[in-house]
């Protein structure tokens, strides 16, 4: 089973506190994605990597930046977190042409 | 500009129902529609997909029915079970796949005893 894990399950950050969320995957998929879930709006796609070191945006890239120093690890950061980045952020990773999440790291800002 | 509409947002049925969720693409480009499953606390997990080149595709009690010219896919749920309810996004994407996915908003299914 492909295993993608967000060690961070629930987090509350302040205004302006830098924030990072980190996910690991163990099938050695190369492609990993952020996406960022809110009620109403779906999923939306915030960066993605094809390869270490190497990112794209997706369609909601502004407040966030991604880091991808190993294959099986990338990072989702805030910068200077903000109370409209309160949301789920999921991680993903594709195996073929299918796409596996992880459970889900929700973050509240205050 | 929304690529992927889905309707209904939400949706209650009784048990042994067929729930139907629809979804309505824009980009002729996309060649890959699959539909993902979300229960409470998870992420989403791949449930079916299906190309254009076929119009129908079951996988147990879920069906995928595709119109190529209408530009919309839907998703029936067959004999539904109080443990389909969940939430279920419709998808799209390029490259049979292997490009980015663009998700529906998202429909909570809610399937009463």
């Amino acid at each position: 089973d492909v295993k993608v894990t967000q060690s961070s399950r629930y987090l509350v950050k302040r205004t302006g506190e830098k924030v990072f969320l980190e996910c690991v995957q163990d099938m050695d998929h190369e492609n990993m994605f952020w996406y960022r879930q809110d009620p109403g709006l779906g999923l939306r796609l915030i960066y993605f990597s094809y390869d270490v070191k190497m990112k794209e945006k997706g369609d909601i890239p502004e407040g966030y930046s991604v880091s991808r120093e190993k294959k099986e690890r990338f990072s989702l950061i805030l910068e200077s977190a903000s109370t409209n980045q309160t949301s789920m952020y999921l991680c993903a990773t594709r195996g073929r042409n299918t796409i596996y999440f992880g459970e889900g790291s929700w973050l509240t800002v205050v | 500009q929304q690529q992927v509409k889905q309707s209904p947002q939400s949706l209650i049925v009784q048990k042994g129902g067929i729930p139907i969720i629809n979804c309505a693409y824009e980009n002729t480009a996309f060649d890959y529609f699959p539909w993902y499953q979300q229960f409470p606390g998870k992420g989403p997990a791949l449930l079916i997909a299906i190309r254009p080149d076929v119009s129908e595709k079951k996988e147990g009690r879920f069906t995928i029915s595709f119109n190529k010219s209408a530009k919309q896919f839907s998703l029936h749920i067959m004999d539904s079970q109080p443990g389909d309810s969940a939430t279920y996004f419709c998808a799209a994407s390029f490259n049979s796949g292997y490009s980015t996915l663009t998700f529906g908003k998202g429909t909570m299914l809610l399937v009463s005893p």
